[in-house]
C-alpha cells in the first residue's frame, strides 16, 4: 500500500481563488510528521509547511495552511488567495517515528497546479 | 546564508563512464539525504547519513551506486559504471535532526 497518496494529478485554478491539494497517508506509527514541498518548473524543491502528529492545531505559514484530519489520515494543503507564481508541482511527504535516527521522508507522486490568470 | 550546494548542475556522460555527484550541506545540519527523481518513479530516497554515518542505504539501486560522507560538510554519490537508465535529477538535502529537509538545486544527469 502506498504510504502517501495524492489523488489529484493536476489542477487548474483561477488566480485569487483558494486551492486545496489533497493528501492522505498510511501509517501505524502514532508519531509521525507531514510535510509539503513545492517544485516550480525551475526544478528546486521548496519546503512549505510541517505538521506533527501530536500538534493540537493545524499548521499555518503565511498563505499556506494544513488541514490536518488525523482520524481520516488526511493532511490537505490549503493555499489562500492564490497567485500566478503558485503554479508548480506540490508534494506531500511523511516521516514516520519520533526521530531517533529515522529521518526518512516518503513522498507522494505530486499534484501539478496550474494557475489561470 | 548559503543553502545546500550541489555540483555539477548538469552532467552528460556516456554509458560505462564513472559519474561523481557532490554535495555540501547547510552548515550545522547533521543529516544528509540523496534522492533521485524521475518521471516514472517520482522522488526516491537513495541513502541518508546522520552525523556522517550511513543510516539507511536500502534505496540504493545496485552496487554500481555508492555514497560517502567523509566529513560534515561534504558528500559524494558515485555511479560506476553509469547506464542510460541512471538518467535522472539527483537531489541532495540536509536537515538538523528530524526537522524539515532543505534541498539543493539538483544535478541533472544524462547518460547516453
Amino acid at each position: 500500500a502506498q504510504k502517501i497518496t495524492q489523488t489529484q494529478p493536476g489542477m487548474f485554478v483561477q488566480e485569487k481563488e483558494a486551492v486545496t491539494l489533497d493528501c492522505t497517508y498510511d501509517t501505524s506509527d502514532p508519531s509521525y510528521g507531514l510535510f509539503w514541498y513545492k517544485q516550480p518548473s525551475s526544478g528546486e524543491m521548496i519546503f512549505l509547511i510541517y505538521q506533527g502528529s501530536y500538534d493540537q492545531q493545524n499548521a499555518t505559514e503565511g498563505r499556506y495552511s494544513l488541514n490536518f484530519q488525523k482520524a481520516r489520515k488526511s493532511a490537505n494543503l490549503v493555499i489562500s488567495a492564490s497567485q500566478l507564481g503558485d503554479s508548480a508541482m506540490y508534494f506531500c511527504a511523511m516521516r514516520e517515528g519520533s526521530g531517533g535516527s529515522n529521518y526518512k521522508l516518503t513522498f507522494g507522486k505530486g499534484t501539478l497546479l496550474t494557475m489561470n490568470p | 546564508d548559503a543553502g545546500v550546494i550541489q555540483s555539477p548542475r548538469h552532467e552528460v556522460t556516456e554509458m560505462g563512464q564513472e559519474v561523481t555527484l557532490r554535495c555540501k550541506p547547510i552548515s550545522g545540519h547533521n543529516s544528509l539525504f540523496w534522492y533521485r527523481q524521475t518521471m516514472m518513479r517520482g522522488l526516491e530516497l537513495l541513502i541518508y547519513f546522520n552525523n556522517n554515518v550511513p543510516i539507511d542505504d536500502s534505496g540504493m539501486p545496485e552496487d554500481r551506486f555508492s555514497a560517502k560522507m567523509p566529513n560534515a560538510s561534504f558528500s559524494t554519490l558515485k555511479i560506476q559504471p553509469s547506464e542510460p537508465r541512471d538518467s535522472a535529477v539527483y537531489f541532495c538535502a540536509s536537515s538538523y535532526s528530524n526537522n524539515e529537509q532543505f534541498f539543493g538545486p539538483g544535478t541533472r544527469l544524462t547518460v547516453l
